[in-house]
């Protein structure tokens, strides 16, 4: 069966720290990642997505960056956190062709 | 502007009450209508999807319905439990590309 794993669960970050959130999938290969951002009250926001290593795509301007190390590795990054960059973050999977996404548990991020 | 709107935004029932969920969208041209049940704290899992062509869809004491002349899904809870306290989300798929569009969510609370 296929897991995905997301740490930390939780981070508290000052603002202008750098920021590594990571992702990882278990038993499925070449898989389709995505990473989206949930403000407070808010609907998912796409943030990247990969269909493979080294390929990602960006939906919206932002402080953030991805990278996809390996197959089934998907890395949310910034350089210098901002306090908007506060929420909660999910990454999802979901197989080539196929339209199911599949989300982690997320990490709760709070810049302060 | 493709936007998928929920209603309400919160709910409260009593434990063994019905309940239905609303989502008006935009998106166009459609693909097919999800709805997700998001636990706090964790990523959302999927509960139903309907295309174009379907108007209703089980799963279990969960029942969506979709409108695709006027644009409009329900998602019908029978017999609340305690364990559906929780935010459902409505997601829309366009039929072009590999983007979703996910409304702000209906947070339920069901009450003994």
């Amino acid at each position: 069966s296929q897991t995905i794993h997301q740490w930390p669960a939780t981070l508290v970050q000052p603002v202008g720290s750098p920021l590594s959130l990571e992702c990882t999938v278990e038993g499925t290969s070449n898989p389709n990642l995505y990473w989206y951002r949930q403000a407070a009250g808010r609907g998912l926001q796409l943030l990247f997505y990969s269909v493979g290593i080294g390929q990602i795509s960006s939906e919206v301007p932002q402080n953030l960056s991805a990278s996809r190390p390996q197959d089934r590795q998907f890395i949310l990054s910034s350089k210098k956190l901002l306090l908007s960059d506060s929420g909660f973050y999910l990454c999802a999977w979901s197989r080539q062709g196929k339209e199911t996404q599949y989300f982690g548990p997320g990490t709760r991020l709070l810049v302060l | 502007k493709n936007q998928v709107e929920q209603s309400p935004q919160s709910l409260i029932i009593l434990e063994g009450k019905n309940c239905t969920l609303q989502c008006n969208y935009t998106v166009s041209p459609f693909s097919n209508l999800r709805w997700y049940k998001q636990d706090t704290g964790r990523g959302p899992v999927s509960l139903t999807i309907m295309t174009f062509s379907e108007n209703t869809k089980s799963n279990g004491r969960y029942t969506a319905t979709l409108d695709a002349d006027t644009k409009q899904s329900s998602l019908h809870i029978t017999a609340s439990q305690l364990s559906d306290s929780a935010s459902y989300i409505c997601v829309v798929r366009r039929d072009a590309g590999n983007m979703l569009t996910f409304g702000g969510g209906t947070r339920l609370m069901v009450k003994p």
